[in-house]
């Protein structure tokens, strides 16, 4: 089936280093979703993003997060500065639409440790 | 605070058993359910789902069955496998909001 496809895999950064995540979503999808996972517990909801915008965003996205997607691109969480508490596996997703059953895909993740 | 709750927080059977997945949730505004199966290193994949409208989903092994005026639905996996052995994810959504996730189950069926 359809696959988003997330670069890189694993990242291991500084602290205070700037990192950027990427996520190729499924071709003809229009909404994207980052989450975070810690320790392959709950996923826990950041963000939101349709038409260019953040549709909606959870306490976890701290000020030192962003996404966009410039131009039909990637779609980015940049984190700038990077903290200890940053180091979890960042899942993609991507739906078709915003309906109530449009299932979404999700990626295989990016693990990122902040050392 | 905590919209959807999973029980148990693991669970081993053993193979040809039917697993037994518990969940439930707080918001009644939620009207769509969808179950996720995690292996380790994935991302999550969608097992199958179910609408509120609805009180019981199959498909094939795999059933929901939901009960609205309890807020509580639950995943029975029939014949359980090994390569059923992952963590499943109850998860529920309204409208263009998003996808909350529950805690998950671990599940391990042993041969």
């Amino acid at each position: 089936g359809p696959k988003v496809l997330q670069i890189p895999s694993h990242q291991i950064i500084d602290m205070g280093q700037m990192v950027t995540l990427n996520c190729d979503p499924v071709s003809n999808h229009l909404y994207f979703y980052w989450y975070k996972q810690i320790l392959g517990q709950q996923m826990e909801f950041l963000v939101n993003f349709y038409n260019g915008k953040v549709m909606e965003k959870s306490k976890l996205f701290k000020d030192q997060f962003s996404v966009e997607r410039p131009d039909g691109s990637y779609f980015t969480l940049k984190i700038q500065p990077t903290a200890l508490e940053d180091s979890a596996v960042y899942f993609c997703a991507s739906s078709l639409d915003g309906t109530a059953n449009s299932d979404y895909t999700f990626g295989s993740g990016t693990r990122l440790l902040v050392i | 605070q905590q919209q959807v709750r999973q029980s148990p927080q693991s669970l081993t059977v053993w193979e040809g058993e039917t697993a037994i997945l518990n969940c439930s949730y707080e918001n009644s505004a939620f009207d769509y359910f969808p179950w996720y199966q995690q292996f380790p290193g994935e991302g999550p994949a969608l097992l199958i789902s179910i609408l509120s409208v609805s009180d019981k989903k199959e498909d094939g092994r795999f059933t929901i069955f939901f009960n609205k005026r309890e807020k509580k639905l639950s995943l029975h996996i029939a014949d359980s496998q090994p390569g059923d052995s992952a963590t499943y994810f109850c998860a529920a959504k309204t409208g263009g909001y998003k996808v909350v996730f529950g805690s998950g189950t671990r599940l391990l069926v042993s041969p």
